[in-house]
């Protein structure tokens, strides 16, 4: 497909546990966006990469939450430790021009920390 | 009216009727906005959007406006259909920053 792909589409994890996110963006994408959503809630930025280089982190809640984009394509959120407040969806974007036009994200992979 | 946490306000609309969303946004640096539309268990799915020196833009059976003097924006829906109910998400941005903020959302729901 030419969506922005994401896996797995669900986790679960027990507290304490090390997780990893994939989110495969559409082919030639520059820009790439990590979101995360509680339920009932808007989306909220986490970080964004511009081909490979994260140039804002800001929205990441602590240093537990580690993303990279190593080759400028295929991106991983990596949450360690998790804790039960980091269940959320977390989704993807991604956007053929340098900034937050036109996103299109994925479906998100839902985490649920037990 | 304002959504806190699971209380999204919710539009419900006869089916034909226009639909008219609104949104208050936070940021008069802004100067990019864009509406989203969620279905349940899928990722927000762009619907128009619209720069700062516009003040109104139209697509297909949606209409975007824009009042930077009040900061608000709104969606308008023509002719609603069932497959329009979901969660809509108003966000705004920077046409050259590094991200969307979004708004909380409404729930519109369509009766046949």
């Amino acid at each position: 497909g030419a969506g922005v792909s994401q896996s797995p589409r669900y986790k679960v994890a027990k507290r304490g546990q090390d997780v990893a996110l994939r989110c495969d963006p559409i082919s030639g994408h520059v820009s790439l966006f990590w979101y995360q959503q509680a339920l009932g809630q808007g989306p909220e930025f986490l970080t964004y990469f511009q081909n490979e280089a994260q140039l804002d982190k800001s929205g990441l809640p602590s240093d537990r939450f580690f993303a990279e984009r190593p080759e400028g394509s295929v991106s991983t959120l990596k949450i360690q430790r998790t804790q039960q407040e980091d269940s959320a969806v977390y989704l993807c974007a991604s956007s053929p021009r340098q900034g937050p036009e036109k996103l299109f994200f994925g479906s998100g992979t839902q985490l649920s920390v037990l | 009216g304002e959504s806190v946490g699971l209380h999204l306000p919710t539009l419900s609309v006869q089916e034909g009727d226009n639909s008219i969303i609104n949104c208050a946004y936070s940021n008069s640096a802004s100067d990019y906005f864009i509406w989203y539309k969620q279905e349940s268990g899928k990722g927000p799915q762009f619907i128009i959007d619209i720069r700062s020196n516009m003040d109104k833009r139209q697509g297909q059976r949606v209409t975007v406006l824009l009042n930077k003097t009040v900061k608000h924006l709104s969606l308008q829906i023509a002719a609603t259909q069932p497959g329009d109910s979901a969660v809509y998400f108003c966000a705004e941005g920077m046409e050259y920053g590094n991200k969307l903020v979004f708004g909380a959302g409404t729930i519109l729901r369509v009766k046949s």
